[in-house]
């Protein structure tokens, strides 16, 4: 089925560092990938999405490209602030479909020092 | 533009004990899902529904719990006989069916349940 990883459990970087989170998907078929943001106490809220190959997203200085050939959405902010701190779950839609059918990878809790 | 409402916000029930959620999803919005998420770990799909119809409920453990949305509009998660591993956060999320590229799910605030 399909599934989406997230390499880093934790970040943590101190303010205007550059940030990368890594998120790979295995589809069988051309999902559309999104990005959400979870703070605590509160549902997942929508950050971008992409939909084709090569297509970047971007939301609030945070982008990311897709990349079919390496099947990829790698999430990047060139500088972060203390209010970036939260949980980022990478997703994948299924295409065709309600796109609310999404996947989810286990998350990455950046932390973000002052 | 009111969001997707949830209640209780917080249950705690010994095994054995049975609980309902409510979800009351943004206006006009005719999808509607249940999502389950465990602590430390990303949300993950019980059921959906297009209007009052089930689309999808093949991840929902069938024997404890079941779901409805008899108008199309709110909708209501019920556990049966709760476990210990039935403890997680359950989040409701609402969006229009198939608007391609624009689609936009939105979530509720969640129901973080505890058994013990």
């Amino acid at each position: 089925g399909d599934s989406v990883t997230q390499t880093e459990g934790q970040v943590a970087l101190s303010e205007e560092d550059f940030l990368t989170i890594h998120c790979n998907y295995s589809a069988s078929g051309y999902p559309a990938l999104f990005w959400y943001v979870q703070y605590p106490g509160e549902g997942p809220q929508f950050l971008f999405r992409a939909s084709r190959d090569k297509e970047k997203g971007s939301s609030r200085g945070f982008e990311a490209t897709y990349n079919k050939e390496t099947t990829s959405f790698h999430l990047q902010k060139a500088s972060v602030q203390e209010s970036d701190s939260a949980v980022y779950y990478c997703a994948l839609g299924e295409w065709g479909s309600a796109l609310g059918r999404l996947h989810f990878g286990a998350g990455t809790q950046l932390i973000v020092i002052p | 533009e009111a969001g997707v409402t949830q209640s209780p916000r917080y249950a705690v029930l010994q095994e054995g004990q049975a609980v309902s959620f409510w979800c009351d999803p943004i206006s006009g919005h005719d999808t509607l899902y249940w999502y389950q998420q465990p602590r430390d770990q990303g949300p993950q799909l019980l059921v959906y529904f297009r209007d009052e119809a089930v689309i999808d409920n093949s991840q929902l453990p069938s024997d404890r719990f079941s779901a409805v949305r008899p108008k199309g509009t709110n909708s209501t998660l019920k556990i049966q006989s709760a476990k210990q591993g039935d403890t997680a956060t359950y989040l409701c999320a609402s969006s229009l069916w198939d608007r391609g590229p624009n689609t936009e799910v939105f979530f509720g605030k969640g129901t973080r349940l505890t058994v013990v």
